[in-house]
């Protein structure tokens, strides 16, 4: 089936530790973008990406990272110097930026203790 | 800076009650307007969506109002029932190359 898959779906890490969340897709999409959700702050925009090897920051970048070497796949990696890194990561991906249906995947949910 | 606005925060509705969500922007650049919907441990999902050329798109229960003029747009669900339950986002974009911009949510709960 078409779809974003994104690993893992609980992750628990000590402060100071980098972390990676994979997310995959395979719709094809040129487009593909990673959220942060918090509660009562809706889905904030990390980083995204319209084409392989290209991304853009989003609204709140800092202490995080991404790479885009294949069109299914955009990674975000969780440095340490992000300061409040616990929160729900969501991948979603679009044929193109902003014009039309981004699809989501399930989420990962990080912790860190 | 918040670009688009949501409210209420949370909302309890009655099964078969009426439910609406408001929505207000700022950028007049924003030609795509897009609902979404959540399930707890789940991704948002496209619920509805319409452009500013149209003042109101219906699908089912669910009917977004569009107000150019006034820079909002609200999602009414008519027969509102306990498996709505959920939350919902509103959205808007437009063809300035960047992505989805999202309000807060609003998390509904339909009581039986």
């Amino acid at each position: 089936d078409g779809g974003i898959t994104q690993s893992p779906k609980y992750l628990f890490r000590k402060e100071g530790q980098n972390v990676t969340l994979s997310c995959e897709q395979n719709l094809n999409h040129d487009a593909m973008y990673w959220y942060r959700q918090d509660p009562g702050q809706g889905l904030r925009l990390i980083y995204y990406s319209q084409i392989v090897n290209d991304f853009q920051k989003g609204d709140i970048a800092e202490g995080y990272s991404v790479s885009r070497e294949k069109k299914e796949s955009f990674p975000l990696t969780v440095t340490s110097a992000q300061k409040n890194p616990t929160a729900f990561y969501l991948c979603a991906s679009s044929p193109q930026v902003s014009t039309g249906e981004l699809f989501f995947g399930e989420g990962s949910r990080l912790t860190v203790l | 800076q918040q670009q688009v606005k949501q409210s209420p925060q949370s909302l309890i509705v009655q099964k078969g009650g009426i439910s609406i969500i408001n929505c207000a922007y700022e950028n007049t650049a924003f030609d795509y307007f897009p609902w979404y919907q959540q399930f707890p441990g789940k991704g948002p999902a496209l619920l509805i969506a319409i452009r500013p050329d149209v003042s109101e798109k219906k699908e089912g229960r669910f009917t977004i109002s569009f107000n150019k003029s006034a820079k909002q747009f609200s999602l009414h669900i008519m027969d509102s029932q306990p498996g709505d339950s959920a939350t919902y986002f509103c959205a808007a974009s437009g063809d300035s190359g960047y992505a989805l911009n999202f309000g807060k949510g609003t998390s509904l709960l339909v009581t039986p």
